[in-house]
């Protein structure tokens, strides 16, 4: 156990709706990062909170939001869901400290059907 | 923009012997951190080893060892003793430090499979 929780890990669900994914970072880590890990896609980064606000973004789709709250969990919501939106989306946390590597969770595999 | 390259998509080691992967990254800052992870059949992401680039001495963590080379932007990872539970997708990856962002770049990864 890393530490990071994210659930569910697993979720079906057709094109069109709308998910919520959700991670509970490590105790006392304050940043939180998500990441999409599809198959031609590598990992790539979507988006990272630091104590409730909003870091920095990468290659999130607008359809895509994210948001931490006050107890530092993070929650991931993906709208009008197209096929290629299926994949693994991680969370990750990490302390802010220099040499951190980040902690991941074990993931939410996504299927759109 | 920095990026991060593994050109092996694909290796494969004998159990017991070495095993080298390659990494290669482009950045302009000086300051940053390298990372390799390990990702298993179960999918979960594993820290494996971490390089600070204002050292010189090459990290290691048991059977596992870098070789850093800053001027040539290259950050190898090198498996010893290699076991069947090695056998995984190896990432590198890239951080700056996190008064500059800090977000993670990943290579493509290495698919490394371990003959037993």
């Amino acid at each position: 156990d890393s530490g990071v929780t994210q659930t569910p890990k697993h979720l079906i669900t057709a094109t069109g709706q709308r998910v919520t994914l959700r991670c509970s970072p490590r105790s006392g880590d304050l940043s939180v990062y998500w990441y999409q890990q599809s198959l031609d896609q590598g990992l790539q980064f979507l988006i990272q909170y630091y104590n409730g606000e909003e870091r920095a973004k990468g290659n999130i789709l607008e359809r895509f939001s994210a948001q931490q709250f006050p107890d530092l969990h993070s929650e991931l919501n993906l709208s009008s869901l197209e096929l290629g939106d299926s994949a693994l989306y991680f969370c990750a946390s990490s302390t802010g400290q220099a040499d951190d590597g980040y902690t991941f969770g074990s993931g939410t595999r996504l299927t759109v059907v | 923009a920095q990026t991060v390259t593994q050109s092996q998509p694909e290796m494969s080691v004998q159990e017991a012997e070495t095993v080298t992967l390659s990494c290669t990254y482009d950045t302009s800052e000086s300051d940053y951190y390298l990372f390799w992870y390990k990702q298993p059949p179960s999918r979960q992401m594993i820290l494996v080893i971490r390089q600070e680039a204002y050292k010189q001495q090459n990290a290691t963590e048991n059977r596992f060892s870098v070789n850093f080379q800053k001027a040539a932007k290259s950050f190898s990872l090198k498996i010893s003793d290699s076991q069947l539970g090695d056998a995984a997708m190896y990432f590198c990856a890239y951080r700056s430090p996190y008064n500059q962002g800090g977000k993670l770049i990943f290579g493509q990864g290495t698919e490394l499979s371990v003959k037993p």
